[in-house]
C-alpha cells in the first residue's frame, strides 16, 4: 500500500495564477483533508471532503476550493495566487469511524 | 475556538536523559489529543493518541483536563528520537479537523 500519494512534489507558480494539487488517499480511506503548512508553523486545516462534498472548512478564503471524486481522490485548487500562499500543502486521509489520519508527503508550492 | 500551544520550539537533551515535550490546549468540550512526529525527510505520522493510552517507542502522554495539558514524555531519550513533534487536537466532532501546535524540534545528543 503506497499510503497517501500527492502530486506534484514541487511547484512554482507566478502571482495571480491558478494551481491544482492532487491527492490519492490510502486504500480503504474515504475521507480527505487538506492542510497548509507555512515555514516554521504547524499544519493549518483548509477543508475536508467526504462523499464528494466539502464537510468542514477552516479559516481560508474562497480562493481555496476542492473536489473529491468517486474513487475518493481529491484536488485542491487555489485561484489568484498570492505570495503568502507559498507553503507545503498536506493531504491526509482517514476512514469514517476510524482514528488517526495518514498524511502524504506534501506538495511544496512556491509563488513568485 | 480551539488552540494548541507548544511553548518550546527547540528542545535539546543528551542520550539517556528524560525528555518532556509540553503541550497545552484550549477547548471547551472533550477533546481528542494526538502527538504526531516527523522524522527527517519523512512524512508526518501519528505517534500516539490519548484515547488509546498506549506507549509508542517508549513515549507516553497523559491528558490532564484540569491543567489542559497533554505533555509527551520519555524516560530515556535515544538519538533516533530526534525529530519534529506536533501536538494536535480534534475538537470532539467525528469530522476530524485537527488543530496543530507549532511544533517542537527535539534534538538528542550522543
Amino acid at each position: 500500500d503506497a499510503g497517501v500519494t500527492q502530486s506534484p512534489t514541487h511547484l512554482i507558480k507566478t502571482r495571480g495564477q491558478q494551481v491544482t494539487l492532487r491527492c490519492s488517499p490510502k486504500s480503504g480511506h474515504d475521507t480527505v483533508s487538506w492542510y497548509q503548512q507555512a515555514l516554521g508553523q504547524g499544519p493549518q486545516f483548509i477543508f475536508q471532503y467526504y462523499e464528494e462534498e466539502e464537510r468542514q472548512r477552516g479559516n481560508f478564503p474562497d480562493r481555496f476550493s476542492g473536489h473529491q471524486f468517486p474513487n475518493y481522490s481529491s484536488e485542491l485548487n487555489v485561484n489568484a495566487l498570492l505570495l503568502g500562499d507559498s507553503a507545503l500543502y498536506l493531504c491526509a486521509s482517514s476512514a469514517q469511524g476510524g482514528y488517526g489520519y495518514t498524511f502524504g508527503s506534501g506538495t511544496r508550492l512556491t509563488v513568485v | 475556538a480551539q488552540r494548541v500551544t507548544q511553548p518550546e520550539k527547540l528542545l535539546s537533551v543528551f542520550k539517556g536523559a528524560p525528555v518532556e515535550l509540553k503541550c497545552n490546549y484550549s477547548y471547551s468540550g472533550s477533546p481528542e489529543l494526538f502527538w504526531y512526529v516527523q522524522y527527517s525527510r519523512q512524512r508526518l505520522q501519528l505517534l500516539l493518541r490519548h484515547i488509546s493510552r498506549e506507549s509508542i517507542k517508549g513515549f507516553t502522554a497523559d491528558l490532564n483536563k484540569g491543567e489542559t495539558s497533554f505533555h509527551l514524555k520519555k524516560p530515556f531519550a535515544q538519538e533516533e528520537d530526534s525529530a519534529m513533534y506536533y501536538c494536535a487536537l480534534n475538537g470532539g466532532t467525528s469530522y476530524g479537523k485537527l488543530t496543530f501546535g507549532q511544533g517542537t524540534i527535539l534534538t538528542v545528543h550522543p
